[in-house]
């Protein structure tokens, strides 16, 4: 069955702080990965996509990984602002069409 | 920049009633979508629609249908609410293309089923 792990469920941290957040995933064939960021309220957006050949992709503060062998992905924030409060979302692509399969998200707290 | 629009932020309506959520998007995108997302599961695609008249079922949909009359306007249609519809309903818009497939998304429409 093709499911997308994250973990940590929640995370608070102090604003300057670095953090990792992680995502396991199930889907095969595999055809990209993206994290996306939710505020509360709105629609996610995309940060970052990750295709199989790459392994690491950086967008400013946030720096995606992938490992495809092992199947994990972290998205690392650097010097946390409070404005990085929010919901990221790990989705994987299959390779055979639309079809994005959608972690339950990492909510993500940073306090002054 | 993508621009998808909800008809509505927050919507309340009781059991029985015919609710109608509409989705329109700016960017001649081919592929339209509609998601509920809930504490603790991730976004669960409903409908989706890749043509103008054209839908396929996505994991959930009892109890939902669609409407896509027009290429930019994605219509999700409650025929009789039920408090197990109460969600965040999340639609979303992309390129018809094979991969690399960024789905644009909208604000979303709180609804509550009393």
């Amino acid at each position: 069955k093709n499911q997308v792990e994250q973990s940590p469920q929640s995370l608070i941290i102090l604003e300057g702080k670095n953090c990792t957040l992680q995502c396991n995933y199930t889907v095969s064939p595999f055809s990209n990965l993206r994290w996306y960021k939710q505020d509360t309220g709105r629609g996610p957006v995309s940060l970052t996509i990750m295709t199989f050949s790459e392994n690491t992709k950086s967008n400013g503060r946030y720096t995606a990984t992938l490992d495809a062998d092992t199947k994990q992905s972290s998205l690392h924030i650097t010097a946390s602002q409070l404005s990085d409060s929010a919901s990221y979302i790990c989705v994987v692509s299959a390779s055979y069409g639309n079809k994005l399969v959608f972690g339950a998200g990492t909510i993500l707290r940073v306090k002054s | 920049d993508v621009k998808v629009t909800q008809s509505s932020r927050y919507l309340v309506k009781r059991t029985g009633e015919k609710v109608f959520l509409e989705c329109v998007q700016d960017m001649d995108h081919e592929n339209m979508f509609w998601y509920r997302q809930d504490p603790g599961l991730g976004l669960r695609l409903i409908y989706f629609s890749y043509d103008v008249k054209m839908k396929e079922k996505g994991d959930i949909p009892e109890g939902y249908s669609v409407s896509r009359e027009k290429k930019e306007r994605f219509s999700l249609i409650l025929e009789s609410a039920s408090t197990n519809q109460t969600s965040m309903y999340l639609c979303a818009s992309s390129l018809l293309t094979r991969d690399y497939n960024e789905q644009f998304f909208g604000p979303g429409t709180r609804l509550t089923v009393l």
